[in-house]
């Protein structure tokens, strides 16, 4: 199947800086690319809809002055957590999906980035 | 109402047995329907995509969907310990965006 990679794994920082999370569909190109929050316990939240070379498109009550994100190319996504703070502490997954897709659109995840703000 | 309802669980059972996940949906608009698996701290793993009612079997794993009942699920034959993960059913129109299940929480017992 597709692969989907993130980067980094996990990462801690402190609060008020900001954090950039890598994800790049391996081996297809990635027309669209979602991002997810998780948290414990909990199935996958969307954040936001992002097609290559358009602005990404936000669910309600996704702040995207905050979740900044980026679909410069058709194998990279890139999400920036801006001024972190302790709450934004999570679970965030990318998802990619392929203009090959079929009609469905399935998507395919990556391994996730585990955020942990101080 | 959520639009995709599926039981939390947990569930738990024995080596070998067979596991029943199911979920319901609202949205009569759903017409592709798939069955991710997550392990602990792991992204979802694409496991069953399926588009029309009846059945698609892949190797231990069977996806059945009754559109008219609006009722999906997955049949895991001969569970392995290493199928303990939490199963998430997801659905969509079309193009858009998933609508996920709650997830269940499966454990499979030695």
């Amino acid at each position: 199947g597709a692969v989907v990679s993130q980067h980094p794994s996990w990462v801690i920082c402190k609060s008020g800086t900001s954090v950039k999370i890598e994800c790049r569909s391996l081996d297809f190109q990635a027309t669209t690319m979602f991002w997810y929050r998780q948290f414990p316990k909990q199935s996958l939240m969307l954040m936001a809809t992002s097609n290559e070379g358009s602005k990404a498109t936000y669910e309600q009550g996704v702040e995207k002055d905050k979740f900044l994100i980026n679909h410069a190319s058709l194998t990279l996504s890139t999400l920036t957590v801006t001024s972190a703070h302790p709450e934004d502490s999570s679970f965030y997954i990318c998802s990619a999906r392929g203009g090959t897709s079929g009609a469905g659109g399935e998507q395919f995840f990556g391994p996730g980035t585990r955020l942990t703000v101080l | 109402q959520k639009e995709v309802e599926q039981d939390p669980g947990p569930l738990s059972v024995p080596e070998g047995a067979i596991v029943s996940l199911n979920c319901t949906y609202s949205n009569s608009a759903f017409q592709y329907f798939m069955w991710y698996r997550q392990y602990s701290r792991k992204g979802p793993e694409l496991l069953m995509y399926t588009y029309s009612s009846g059945n698609k079997e892949d190797g231990r794993f069977t996806a059945q969907v009754d559109k008219s009942s609006k009722y999906i699920s997955l049949f895991i034959r001969d569970s392995q310990p290493s199928d303990s993960a939490t199963y998430l059913c997801a659905m969509t129109a079309g193009a858009q965006k998933l609508v996920f299940g709650q997830g269940t929480r499966l454990t499979i017992n030695p």
